[in-house]
């Protein structure tokens, strides 16, 4: 998986409770995403970052925040978990330059239950 | 904004034979366009993509694609389909100019012995 570990990979956890999840790269990518996947909707993007503390939003953010303060880790915090947020979440990271530009590369996922 | 629109949840083919995945798309500008494929608990895994150039695109195992800008599709399609070919589909869609990519909701391909 392309350099990309996540974690946890599954987890339960109660509404109201806070919960992060983590991805590390060990490609030196400049862009990391988030993404969740629901039967139904494919994949939809949460936030984005396209630098260290450069994040911005995506299609479905509310509820959602995110963190990088490192090139390789991009975290994603659930402030208040709700039974919505129930899903599998993915991360990816993309560059600029040579035959891989654009490309998105995905994580194995972190499935996660919100009771 | 963009939109990708897969219309068949569900395609089964005999292996040997051809395989289309359908898949259009909408969005404001040049597209780039993606497939991935996703076997179960795992994470997407790229298989080809058009930027720009040939509207014909081969990628990995055998799958190719073909740019269609006006009626805006760009179908996913392999010669001759194996039972290992048996997965979960997805195509997406970002501008150019934009880095938010919106991908469809999935095709589940099916190959049967």
């Amino acid at each position: 998986d392309a350099g990309i570990t996540q974690s946890p990979r599954h987890k339960v956890t109660e509404t109201g409770t806070p919960v992060t999840l983590r991805c590390h790269q060990t490609e030196n990518h400049r862009y990391m995403y988030w993404y969740r996947q629901d039967p139904g909707h494919g994949l939809r993007l949460i936030h984005y970052s396209y630098g260290v503390k450069d994040t911005d939003k995506g299609e479905v953010s509310d509820g959602y925040s995110v963190s990088r303060s490192k090139t390789e880790d991009f975290l994603l915090t659930l402030e208040s978990a709700t039974s919505s947020q129930t899903s599998v979440y993915f991360c990816a990271i993309s560059n600029v330059g040579g035959t891989s530009t654009d490309t998105q590369y995905f994580g194995p996922g972190t499935r996660l239950t919100v009771l | 904004a963009q939109s990708v629109a897969q219309p068949e949840d569900q395609v089964n083919v005999a292996e040997g034979n051809p395989l289309t995945v359908k898949c259009t798309y909408s969005v404001s500008g040049n597209p780039y366009l993606f497939w991935y494929v996703q076997y179960p608990n795992r994470g997407l895994q790229f298989l080809l993509k058009y930027i720009t150039g040939d509207n014909l695109v081969k990628g990995s195992y055998g799958f190719e694609a073909e740019f269609n800008k006006s009626q805006t599709s760009f179908h996913l399609k392999k010669p001759s389909a194996l039972v290992s070919d048996s997965a979960l589909y997805f195509c997406a869609v970002r501008a150019a100019q934009d880095n938010d990519m919106r991908f469809g909701a999935g095709t589940r391909l099916t190959v049967k012995p």
